[in-house]
């Protein structure tokens, strides 16, 4: 089946350190992968995506590259804000029909003054 | 002009009870989401609507039962609560398929069963 591995938080960086959060996947065929930001209290929205293999996707800063040979999807920014402090999940999508989402396990990011 | 809500927002209630959650979506989006996150912020999906019509169902307990009206309502009504029911549950809507599908999150409902 299809699965979305990404590190196991919290991940705690200073301001205007640089962010890595790793995100491997499992799928067949082409799924389309994304990134979304949960922050304190409220639902999660889309940060960036990524539909085929060397797409990137980017977005306030934020950044990731579909990697086909490595299944991966890292997130990097270069200076993170404390603004940036939310939960990050990686997701996929399968290509083809009526597909679920399948969700990692978020990763915290805390960033501190 | 809320694109995804619910209501209500928190909710509290003692085992065995019966309770809904709301949703509606003013996307013209044809197919909605229910999920449960857990304490430690695992997202898991629990049924999908498109056009009124179920197309996902995940292991999820008969007590759980989703109901779309029309398209831009899916409400999620629950019987004989239990303590491990106690989760935030996100509502959520995507376009047609066919373009990019993104999902649009509600700002979830925080249910605590005492």
């Amino acid at each position: 089946g299809n699965s979305v591995t990404q590190m196991e938080g919290p991940v705690t960086l200073s301001e205007e350190a640089f962010l890595t959060i790793n995100c491997t996947y499992t799928a067949t065929g082409y799924p389309s992968l994304f990134w979304y930001v949960q922050y304190p209290g409220e639902g999660l929205q889309l940060l960036l995506k990524a539909t085929k293999a060397d797409d990137k996707g980017s977005n306030k800063g934020f950044e990731a590259t579909y990697r086909k040979e490595t299944t991966s999807f890292h997130l990097e920014k270069g200076s993170v804000q404390v603004s940036d402090s939310a939960v990050y999940f990686c997701a996929l999508l399968p290509s083809g029909g009526y597909q679920k989402v399948t969700f990692g396990i978020g990763t915290k990011l805390q960033v501190i003054p | 002009d809320t694109a995804v809500s619910q209501t209500p927002k928190y909710l509290v209630t003692q085992m065995g009870n019966d309770k809904s959650i709301k949703c509606e979506q003013n996307l013209g989006h044809d197919t909605m989401y229910w999920y449960k996150q857990d304490s430690k912020k695992f997202l898991k999906i629990m049924f999908s609507y498109n056009n009124k019509e179920l197309i996902i169902n995940e292991t999820v307990p008969n007590r759980f039962s989703p109901k779309s009206p029309d398209k831009a309502h899916l409400n999620l009504h629950i019987n004989s609560l239990e303590l491990g029911d106690s989760a935030v549950y996100f509502c959520a809507s995507s376009p047609p398929r066919g373009g990019f599908i993104e999902q649009f999150f509600g700002p979830g409902t925080r249910l605590t069963v005492l």
